[in-house]
């Protein structure tokens, strides 16, 4: 069965600063796409990046970019430069060979100024 | 472009009420999803449809829960009985293929009483 983790149930970070929210799966599906939305409080759930995994290069999207090891079953998010509107609930989904588009549990950023 | 269309934005029952969501996908997308989030958790995936067709329904709660995308656009989903933990609020995305990005309404958020 296909399996998301995030660990991370809320980080700390200072303006201007990098910010790397943890992402891990499981699956035995050669084919998958990874995907990180951002859930402001709010409540809309906003599409931020997209990595496939037959992708040779990690993706970037502006500040966002996904640091994909495909060995270690990971697809990490770095936000850089944090602003204070970063401050949201971030989740890892994948869409697995079935098409499923499941999500991991989400991780709390708080940007402090 | 407009976005994908939900209604209502917010719903009060009590228990054992039955009440019903709609959703207007993006125009063109073929895949629906209808997830559940329970406040502080991740989506989870109640039904996909890949046009008028059943993806997955595995984690829909089929003594209570019903949903049925007619013509392979918009969408409704019902419960009936609600209880108590239905309380959450119920997303709908759209995409144009599996395996590409969803798109989210604003959700109705239910509360059971």
């Amino acid at each position: 069965a296909q399996k998301i983790t995030q660990t991370q149930p809320g980080m700390f970070v200072q303006e201007k600063e990098a910010v790397t929210l943890d992402c891990t799966y499981d699956t035995s599906d050669p084919s998958y796409g990874l995907f990180w939305y951002k859930q402001p409080s709010s409540g809309e759930m906003i599409f931020l990046i997209y990595q496939g995994s037959y992708d040779q290069q990690n993706a970037t999207e502006g500040r966002y970019s996904l640091n994909f090891q495909k060995a270690r079953k990971s697809a990490n998010l770095v936000i850089s430069a944090s602003q204070l509107g970063d401050s949201a609930m971030y989740f890892c989904a994948m869409s697995f060979n079935d098409y499923k588009l499941s999500f991991g549990a989400g991780t709390t950023v708080t940007v402090r100024a | 472009e407009a976005g994908v269309a939900q209604s209502p934005r917010y719903k009060i029952i009590e228990k054992r009420q039955s009440v019903a969501f709609w959703c207007n996908p993006i125009s063109g997308h073929a895949t629906l999803y209808w997830y559940q989030q329970i406040l502080g958790q991740g989506p989870k995936l109640l039904i996909q449809f890949q046009n008028n067709g059943v993806v997955d329904d595995s984690q829909l709660p089929k003594d209570r829960f019903s949903a049925e995308r007619l013509k392979g656009v918009d969408s409704t989903l019902k419960i009936q009985p609600a209880k108590l933990e239905d309380s959450a609020v119920y997303l709908c995305a759209s995409s144009l293929l599996t395996n590409t990005e969803a798109f989210f309404g604003q959700g109705t958020r239910l509360t059971v009483v």
